[in-house]
């Protein structure tokens, strides 16, 4: 079952831009993550966030969590065109042996 | 080099036929994962496996098969009986559940 939600569906920004997407889901996590996928390619693992955490940081990446509203966002700070890709959020039940993945944010980045 | 190497990149089904999809990691990962992945949509969980002879169904196993012989392999089989099997696979894997996954690149396959 799909449980994470990405909005927006697509996000065109220019080089240089802050891109951010947010990820809401219906029940309680573990842990939710977020991946990039680059066309035609597998998935790429960016960041893991435990429920118990509110923020991570991870190079050009910053990653928020609010169990209280049950959303989760992705800032990418000084886009590059590299950044051209699908990303999706993950999340992982207390109970769960799976993840159950969003439908994803596609991001253009203009040079 | 660490990683997951899915074959072939691309793959013809004719009708009747059961096709296999190799997915195979030297990253000494417990967990393996197939999912399936159509235009647009997010990924959908067809099996998985947490260990050595152990798989578990997914959402979408029908018309689905795997084996979990050796640690390193997680084949998955598309049967005749998948009537919809137009897709791009990819196969998974973690150290436990717990953790992130790590993807190989896929398999398309298409109907002839």
């Amino acid at each position: 079952s799909q449980q994470g939600e990405e909005d927006p569906q697509a996000l065109s920004i220019q080089e240089g831009e802050n891109a951010t997407m947010n990820c809401s889901y219906k029940t309680s996590i573990n842990n939710l993550q977020w991946y990039r996928q680059n066309s035609g390619r597998g998935l790429v693992h960016l960041i893991l966030i435990r429920s118990n955490e509110r923020e991570k940081h991870s190079g050009r990446l910053r990653v928020t969590l609010d169990t209280s509203k049950k959303s989760s966002s992705l800032l990418i700070t000084a886009s590059r065109a590299a950044d051209t890709a699908s990303y999706f959020c993950a999340t992982r039940g207390p109970n769960d042996y799976k993840l159950s993945f969003g439908a994803g944010t596609t991001v253009t980045v203009r040079a | 080099d660490g990683g997951i190497t899915q074959s072939p990149k691309y793959l013809f089904r004719k009708e009747g036929q059961n096709v296999t999809l190799s997915c195979e990691q030297n990253l000494n990962h417990d967990a393996m994962y197939w999912y399936r992945q159509d235009p647009g949509q997010g990924l959908r969980l067809i099996y998985y496996s947490q260990i050595v002879n152990d798989f578990q169904k997914g959402d979408i196993a029908e018309g689905y098969s795997v084996s979990r012989e050796k640690k390193e392999s997680f084949p998955l089989t598309v049967t005749s009986a998948q009537k919809n099997p137009t897709a791009f696979y990819l196969c998974a894997s973690s150290m436990d559940h717990r953790g992130p996954q790590h993807f190989g690149d896929g398999t398309r396959l298409s109907i002839l």
